[in-house]
C-alpha cells in the first residue's frame, strides 16, 4: 500500500505571501499524483496532476506542483496567496498499474490558512 | 467539466434509523465508484470500491452489513447506513472515474453531511 505524508498538518501565511505545501509518498513503482482542495463542508476540487511528463506541473487557481521522483516528493506552490485560497489541501497518490488502478491514497491534509 | 452529485447534503435522523446517501455521475459513465468516510479535521478514509453489476469491495474494517453499497447502473451508486447509531456521524463522499480513463482524476462529489442524533 502506499503512504503518503504531508509533513505540515497546518500552515499559516500572510495573503500575497508565497506557500509551499509538502508532500512526501512511498512507491517503487510508477505513480500518478494528485493535489486536492477542499473547502468547508464540500467535496474534494482537483489543482492539478502529474501523469506523465514535464515534472512541474501547473493547476488552477494559480497552484503548481513539482514531481520529484529522486526524492518521492510533490510539494504545491503558490507565489501569491490570497485569502480565497484558504482551504484544506489533500495529497493523493495512485498507482500505475495492477489491481489498484484508479484507488486514491490520501496524505492527512494540510489546513492552509492565509490572513489579510 | 465532468460532475458527481451527491445526495443529501445533510441529514439528521434518529438513533436505529437506516439512511441512504445518493452519488450520481452526471455527464459521464463510471463502471467504478468509491466511498470515503471523513472525520473532522482528518483525510478521507476509503470504505469501498463499488462496482457496476458486482459486489461491492470493502476495506478492511469496514463493515458491509453496516454500509450497504449498490451500484446497479453506470451513473449510480447508493450507500446505506443501517440502524445508524451515533458513532457513524460523519461527513462521507464518493467519487467516480470515468468509464475507460484508467488513472485519470477521480471526480467528487460534495459529500453528505449525516448526524445521529
Amino acid at each position: 500500500a502506499q503512504s503518503v505524508t504531508q509533513l505540515d498538518s497546518q500552515v499559516p501565511v500572510f495573503e500575497e505571501a508565497p506557500v509551499e505545501l509538502r508532500c512526501n509518498y512511498s512507491s517503487s513503482v510508477s505513480v500518478y499524483l494528485f493535489w486536492y482542495v477542499q473547502y468547508p463542508n464540500q467535496g474534494l476540487q482537483l489543482l492539478l496532476k502529474y501523469l506523465s511528463g514535464s515534472t512541474l506541473v501547473k493547476g488552477i487557481n494559480g497552484f503548481e506542483a513539482e514531481f520529484n521522483k529522486s526524492q518521492t516528493s510533490f510539494h504545491l506552490r503558490k507565489p501569491s496567496v490570497h485569502i480565497s485560497d484558504t482551504a484544506e489541501y489533500f495529497c493523493a497518490v495512485s498507482e500505475g498499474r495492477g489491481s489498484t488502478l484508479g484507488r486514491l491514497y490520501f496524505g492527512r491534509g494540510t489546513q492552509l490558512t492565509v490572513w489579510p | 467539466g465532468a460532475v458527481v452529485s451527491q445526495h443529501p447534503s445533510w441529514v439528521i435522523c434518529k438513533s436505529g434509523t437506516s439512511v441512504k446517501i445518493e452519488c450520481r455521475s452526471l455527464d459521464f459513465q463510471a463502471t467504478t465508484m468509491f466511498w470515503y468516510r471523513q472525520f473532522p479535521k482528518q483525510s478521507l478514509m476509503l470504505m469501498a470500491t463499488s462496482n457496476e453489476g458486482s459486489k461491492a469491495t470493502y476495506e478492511q474494517g469496514v463493515e458491509k452489513d453496516k454500509f450497504l453499497i449498490n451500484h446497479a447502473s453506470l451513473t449510480l451508486s447508493t450507500l446505506t447506513v443501517t440502524s445508524a447509531h451515533p458513532e457513524d456521524s460523519s461527513f462521507y463522499i464518493c467519487s467516480a472515474r470515468d468509464y475507460g480513463q484508467n488513472n485519470q482524476p477521480q471526480h467528487f462529489g460534495d459529500g453528505t453531511r449525516l448526524s445521529i442524533l
